[in-house]
């Protein structure tokens, strides 16, 4: 079974720093997806971004990348110039490639706050 | 817009009554997912379904029960046997068969049984 691993339960950043949240997974699968949510304290869950396995270049959105090692199983999300509204928590999750299996397995989450 | 609802928004219920929490969704998703949320437990698959009248046991499913009758809605029941109720549930919607596209989430139900 799929897990996902996410070590850092509370983070902080002051506001316009860098930070970065870590996240490992363990599949014996070759190709999946790789996926982080943000859920701010409204609990409404957003997608923030997302990477495949068979894709090498890291994904950017914006403010956001990621760091994916996939020899080390190792999913790192970096927020660049991070914000007020980037306060939230930040869930890592696991998808597998195969068609009409979309289920996802979410990390515990780590809190992140921005100290203005 | 559209956009999945999840209704009430809190719900409280006395230990032993079976309760239902509404997901509909207007994004003409085929494949819909119950989650719950524990502090410090992240969220857990509890069931999903794929398609119309068909419907997969998740990682918890025990004391939980869906439907699909609709392709717009699946609720859940939480049942009597489910030993600890109170939690935030999740539902989610995707397309079927896009395992890339990003589940969309509606805004939840804080569920209190005392």
């Amino acid at each position: 079974a799929q897990t996902v691993t996410q070590s850092q339960p509370e983070m902080s950043v002051q506001e316009a720093e860098t930070v970065t949240l870590s996240c490992t997974y363990d599949t014996s699968e070759s190709d999946y997806y790789l996926f982080w949510y943000k859920q701010p304290p409204s609990r409404q869950m957003i997608l923030v971004i997302r990477q495949e396995a068979y894709k090498q270049q890291n994904a950017t959105e914006n403010r956001f990348s990621v760091n994916f090692q996939k020899a080390a199983k190792s999913f790192s999300l970096k927020i660049s110039d991070s914000q007020l509204g980037d306060a939230a928590m930040y869930f890592c999750a696991y998808r597998r490639r195969d068609f009409g299996n979309e289920k996802l397995t979410f990390g515990t989450g780590t809190r992140l706050t921005i100290i203005p | 817009d559209g956009g999945i609802t999840q209704s009430p928004k809190y719900l409280f219920r006395k230990e032993g009554q079976n309760v239902t929490l509404s997901c509909e969704q207007n994004l003409n998703h085929d494949a819909m997912y119950w989650y719950r949320q524990d502090p410090g437990q992240g969220l857990r698959l509890i069931y999903y379904s794929q398609i119309v009248n068909d419907f997969q046991k998740g990682d918890i499913a025990e004391g939980y029960s869906v439907s699909r009758e609709k392709k717009e809605s699946f609720p859940l029941t939480v049942t009597s046997a489910q030993k600890n109720p109170t939690a935030f549930y999740l539902c989610a919607s995707s397309k079927y068969g896009t395992p890339a596209d990003e589940q969309y989430f509606g805004p939840g139900t804080r569920l209190t049984v005392t």
